[in-house]
């Protein structure tokens, strides 16, 4: 069964490092998203992205995340400066393109520690 | 302001019961409406989901979930417990697009 893959599955990193989380989203989906949760905390919507722009972000996507399918198979989220709020499961989601029906995949999650 | 409460961080039952899992929502608009489940180390799983119609929606694993609006709930509910179904369950709201999540309720299955 076709699955949506993230790396890495933990990343411990110092604040004011950069960090790269990776997804692999289903092979023919077209529809991306991050969402993250905080531990303890709510599962919160980041981003979504679609034919290569973000097409909704929320507030806490600010000027230090960013976005990217550099190729035809990954997606990535940057984190350019971290915080230490920024610890949190980080999921990667995709989508095929049925608008009201489609059901989101996500992936099994990419814990971030920022020390 | 939009948002999904479950109130119930964490129910405990025995293999074979009856589960009935709480979920209430505050949303501008009749919001299509989804449960996930967590196992350890696995990603979110959807159940099931509910856009429009019957207010009965059947999902995997032998649960369902029942719509009512006048309450704005979408309870989870499963016959009978296995203990395979100790894990994680999210209930969200929104759109395709943009889910919003409730806190979680962790699930305990004793023999």
């Amino acid at each position: 069964e076709p699955e949506v893959t993230q790396t890495p599955s933990h990343q411990v990193t110092q604040m004011g490092q950069e960090v790269i989380l990776r997804c692999v989203p289903i092979s023919n989906h077209l529809y991306f998203y991050w969402y993250r949760q905080i531990l303890g905390q709510k599962v919160e919507f980041l981003v979504s992205f679609y034919n290569n722009e973000i097409s909704e972000k929320s507030e806490i996507f600010d000027d230090q995340f960013s976005v990217e399918r550099p190729d035809g198979s990954n997606f990535t989220l940057k984190i350019r400066s971290t915080k230490l709020e920024d610890s949190a499961m980080y999921f990667c989601a995709s989508r095929y393109n049925e608008r009201n029906t489609g059901e989101l995949f996500f992936g099994e999650g990419s814990r971030l520690t920022v020390l | 302001a939009q948002s999904v409460t479950q109130p119930d961080i964490h129910i405990t039952v025995s293999e074979g019961a009856s589960l009935e899992l709480r979920c209430n929502y505050s949303y501008g608009a009749t919001p299509y409406l989804f449960w996930y489940v967590q196992s350890p180390g696995q990603g979110l799983q959807l159940l099931l989901k509910y856009f429009s119609g019957d207010t009965l929606v059947q999902g995997i694993k032998g649960f369902e979930a029942e719509f009512k609006r006048s309450q704005s709930s979408f309870n989870l509910r499963k016959p009978s417990v296995h203990w395979s179904d100790a894990a994680e369950y999210f209930c969200a709201v929104g759109t395709t697009d943009k889910l919003i999540f409730g806190t979680g309720t962790r699930l305990q299955v004793f023999p």
